[in-house]
């Protein structure tokens, strides 16, 4: 038990459409990244919000984008979605700073699947 | 991005053996993690690796820094029915706001 929840944990749309993901951290944990996971690899790196901006991206097109409220809770939407899209996305929590890095918290994940 | 291969790709062993699987980099690592992902879960982090030639045990479990900074290692001794999962090695970006997964290993425990 993580203490990350994320929601919903599976969703079906179609081509063309918009999804939003959503995640809420642990008490504390200033710092979100989500990850996508395609079936049969490791997760690969989206992007990470800290104080509500995004602070670094990985190799994903702009219609990959997020949010980061207050509570350090956070959003990430996929527009105009492709069947390359179907994924499991987790979110992972972090405090910031740390003296050490690695210890990531995931959520579950949404399974999402483009038809 | 960096290129992290784990191998074996799978593994099915008999409960109560010891299993070895390592990940290896086309880059140096500052940081090495190894977690397990149990099926419809996120990931677990299981070890940590902060220094070269570190070895650091959790239980049964223990994970090795490789001195090159581009290998690591992770063995399980007396193999248990919930050991059974995908486990990931990982290290993290210069600047650490991303970390880099492996392509896993999958082990299967046959009671």
């Amino acid at each position: 038990e993580t203490g990350v929840t994320q929601s919903p944990t599976h969703l079906i749309k179609t081509r063309g459409q918009q999804v939003t993901l959503r995640c809420s951290s642990q008490s504390g944990h200033n710092t979100v990244s989500w990850y996508q996971q395609a079936l049969g690899q490791g997760p690969q790196f989206i992007f990470q919000y800290y104080r509500e901006e995004e602070n670094g991206r990985g190799n994903f097109p702009p219609r990959f984008s997020g949010l980061q409220f207050p509570n350090y809770s956070s959003e990430l939407n996929v527009n105009a979605l492709e069947l390359d899209d179907s994924a499991l996305y987790l979110c992972a929590t972090q405090i910031r700073p740390t003296r050490n890095t690695g210890e990531l918290f995931f959520g579950e994940g949404s399974r999402l699947t483009v038809l | 991005g960096q290129q992290l291969n784990q191998s074996p790709q799978s593994m099915f062993i008999q409960e109560g053996e010891d299993v070895s699987m390592n990940c290896t980099s086309s880059s140096i690592f500052n940081t090495w993690l190894w977690y397990k992902q149990d099926p419809g879960e996120g990931p677990v982090l299981l070890i940590a690796l902060y220094k070269a030639g570190e070895l650091t045990s959790n239980g049964r479990l223990t994970a090795q820094f490789g001195i090159t900074r581009k290998d690591s290692f992770l063995n399980i001794s007396a193999s248990i029915p919930s050991d059974v999962g995908i486990y990931f090695c990982a290290g993290p970006s210069n600047t650490g706001n991303q970390f880099y997964f492996g392509t896993g290993t999958s082990l299967t425990v046959i009671p």
